[in-house]
């Protein structure tokens, strides 16, 4: 139990443009989201934390109109990167819990290359 | 947030018991202390999660003394496979945000 999926698994795009990631919890329902940035050899960094119905707490540091939130229902999540500049490539991972926030579980990654 | 602090490498060989102790001296007292594991390229992986005394699961032990300010992942009989990066991590919704550490670094060899 407890698997949440992403996808796509990578991507790559020219400068410029936008991607969208989409975050999926399978077999229970995500009241609270959580989106991660972790560049190669570091640790992970919350960029924000967003509850279904509502807007999305971002992180201090992170451009909320450049990585648009959007949790529409219990089960999804996405992540747009607008206007992707080189400087946005990453591996980005969505986390979903159950409510209480006490165990997040995650998902496989999106490795994001941006030319 | 509460800060974490773990070694940043451990070495062991296949077959060891590894215990990965890390220190949190401002957990709340809502907080639980949740393990997780990750590959290169992966997501992270939930390890084992407690929130005092000892807890065990098929992969793992978790002990935490009675003040909490720290925590120990025990690894019994360790593999090549355990080869990974590990997280402790402290946080519950009514009291510190989790936040991720540097993690420890766990090179297993035969």
């Amino acid at each position: 139990g407890a698997v949440v999926s992403q996808h796509p698994s990578w991507v790559i795009c020219k400068s410029g443009t936008s991607v969208k990631i989409e975050c999926r919890s399978l077999d229970f329902q995500a009241t609270t989201m959580f989106w991660y940035r972790q560049f190669p050899k570091q640790s992970l960094m919350l960029m924000a934390t967003s509850n279904e119905g509502s807007k999305a707490t971002y992180e201090q540091g992170v451009e909320k109109d450049k990585f648009l939130i959007n949790h529409a229902s219990l089960t999804l999540s996405t992540l747009t990167v607008t206007s992707a500049h080189p400087e946005d490539s990453s591996f980005y991972i969505c986390s979903a819990t159950t409510g209480d926030q006490e165990t997040q579980y995650f998902g496989p990654g999106t490795r994001l290359l941006v030319l | 947030l509460a800060k974490t602090t773990q070694p940043i490498s451990m070495d062991s060989y296949e077959g060891q018991e590894v215990n990965i102790t890390c220190s949190h001296n401002n957990i709340a007292t809502n907080d639980y202390i949740t393990w997780y594991q990750q590959f290169p390229s992966q997501g992270p992986r939930f390890i084992i999660q407690g929130y005092k005394t000892k807890v065990t699961n098929e992969v793992a032990s978790l002990f935490i003394p009675a003040d909490r300010k720290s925590s120990t992942l025990s690894l019994p009989r360790v593999s090549l496979s355990d080869t990974a990066v590990y997280y402790c991590l402290v946080g519950s919704s009514g009291g510190n945000k989790l936040t991720f550490g540097t993690g420890t670094q766990l090179k297993v060899e035969l």
